[in-house]
């Protein structure tokens, strides 16, 4: 079965809601990251987090290792915070990034 | 700031034919990926590559090659297109294994 799994897998915004998206894992992890990619589909590295919790403007991602998950969380969501995020993790050395399918957000005025 | 180039952003081909895909980083990085993006937009991998190791994922046909001139570039040569091939192709590069991995634009390739 899937490796990474995200939920929701879609959600939709009015503008200045605060949402939760979630990301649980089966494996161990090398490391973790959240993407964003662009209707375009270029991907946005947002965050390098294989623990803890860190902050990027509006956005904060959370990983416990323990319980195999891990979330990012999008304060007073914008317009132009529509598109998909991912979440990848690396579970053995030098293997690259095992990806989920995604949490596609659409934020409307 | 776009620091992986891939060229081209999109090609069309036949059944058949050979393709070359072009990466290149100018981020100083060690390491090169190739992923695929499928049409469900799941993303795997398909190869990892720095200048001690190639790790080839265990489910990619023997018609794909990566080829490395340095270590800031990272080809992807498929040798006799299937329609199945039909996809994104996205190059990834990062300090060594393990480290924050930053995207190109993506090759979309369509096999008729």
């Amino acid at each position: 079965g899937q490796q990474v799994q995200q939920s929701p897998a879609s959600l939709v915004l009015q503008e200045g809601e605060n949402a939760e998206l979630q990301c649980n894992f089966s494996t161990s992890l090398n490391s973790m990251q959240w993407f964003y990619q662009r209707p375009g589909g270029s991907l946005v590295s947002l965050f390098y987090n294989p623990s803890g919790t860190k902050h990027s403007g509006r956005l904060t991602s959370t990983t416990v290792i323990k319980e195999r998950r891990s979330s990012l969380h999008i304060s007073s969501s914008q317009t132009t915070d529509s598109g998909t995020y991912l979440c990848a993790l690396e579970h053995n050395y030098a293997q690259g990034l095992t990806f989920g399918l995604g949490t596609r957000v659409s934020v409307f005025p | 700031e776009t620091a992986v180039f891939q060229t081209p952003n999109y090609h069309v081909t036949q059944v058949g034919n050979e393709v070359s895909f072009n990466c290149k980083q100018t981020l100083g990085h060690d390491t090169m990926y190739w992923y695929k993006q499928d049409s469900k937009k799941l993303l795997k991998i398909m190869f990892s590559y720095n200048n001690k190791q190639l790790i080839v994922n265990e489910t990619v046909p023997r018609r794909f090659s990566p080829q490395s001139s340095d270590k800031a570039h990272l080809n992807l040569r498929i040798k006799s297109v299937e329609p199945e091939d039909s996809a994104v192709y996205l190059c990834a590069s990062s300090f060594d294994w393990g480290d924050t991995q930053y995207f190109g634009p993506g090759t979309r390739l369509l096999v008729l």
